[in-house]
């Protein structure tokens, strides 16, 4: 079992649309989450953290859910901009490194 | 500015050949990554380094060596013992165990590896 699942999409999406992304994570005690963005053949960037009480950034809700090990990504109204590769990733203390899924891809259309 | 640099950003090698892709930062950080991606997955880490002259193995450390003589530089040799080695490279740094905490991982721009 990977450490790290998520659904590899392609979730192709009219402009303005809500899409909602999941991702479970198979260490129970992993402390930190987080979704990164990857844009076409570029390398990953940080979109934002996942806290327990769940968190907003603008268009972009993330939560988290410890007892079901499952953390999800919202995007609201989305933009043509926003196709992008999303990843998914928890942090392993014990070798302070960062776990990575294999990601799902957005495609917003016009 | 601060960042990390990758080269060479594309790479040809013959089967057979060692090739070496170099990562620097100039963030003063302590803890430097070298991930593999292949298309349509998600990083693998291969090599992680805490600390100058100290690394550990990762995920898929099989077929590849690092050092790490100076802090800012952690250097990824891909050996002809790695079967499969036609990937993207990226490097990352981060703070250290803070860095991780929050997420803040630093990446190069990638370097990209065709075995011919």
């Amino acid at each position: 079992r990977k450490e790290v699942e998520q659904d590899p999409g392609p979730f192709n999406v009219p402009e303005g649309a809500t899409v909602a992304f999941n991702c479970t994570y198979s260490n129970s005690a992993s402390q930190s989450f987080f979704w990164y963005r990857q844009d076409c053949r570029k390398e990953p960037k940080l979109l934002m953290s996942v806290y327990s009480s769940g968190n907003e950034d603008g268009r972009f809700t993330a939560q988290l859910n410890r007892a079901s090990q499952y953390i999800s990504l919202l995007i609201r109204d989305s933009k043509l901009s926003d196709s992008a590769t999303y990843l998914c990733v928890v942090s392993d203390t014990g070798r302070r490194a960062l776990t990575f899924g294999s990601g799902t891809r957005l495609q917003v259309q016009p | 500015d601060g960042g990390i640099t990758q080269s060479p950003k594309y790479l040809f090698r013959k089967e057979g050949q060692n090739v070496t892709l170099s990562c620097e930062q100039n963030l003063n950080h302590d803890a430097m990554y070298w991930y593999r991606q292949d298309p349509g997955q998600g990083l693998r880490l291969i090599y992680y380094s805490q600390i100058v002259n100290d690394f550990q193995k990762g995920d898929i450390a099989e077929g590849y060596s690092v050092s790490r003589e100076k802090k800012e530089s952690f250097p990824l040799t891909v050996t002809s013992a790695q079967k499969n080695p036609t990937a993207f490279y990226l490097c990352a740094s981060t703070r250290g165990l803070a860095g991780v905490n929050t997420g803040e991982l630093f990446f190069g721009e990638g370097s990209r590896l065709t075995v011919l």
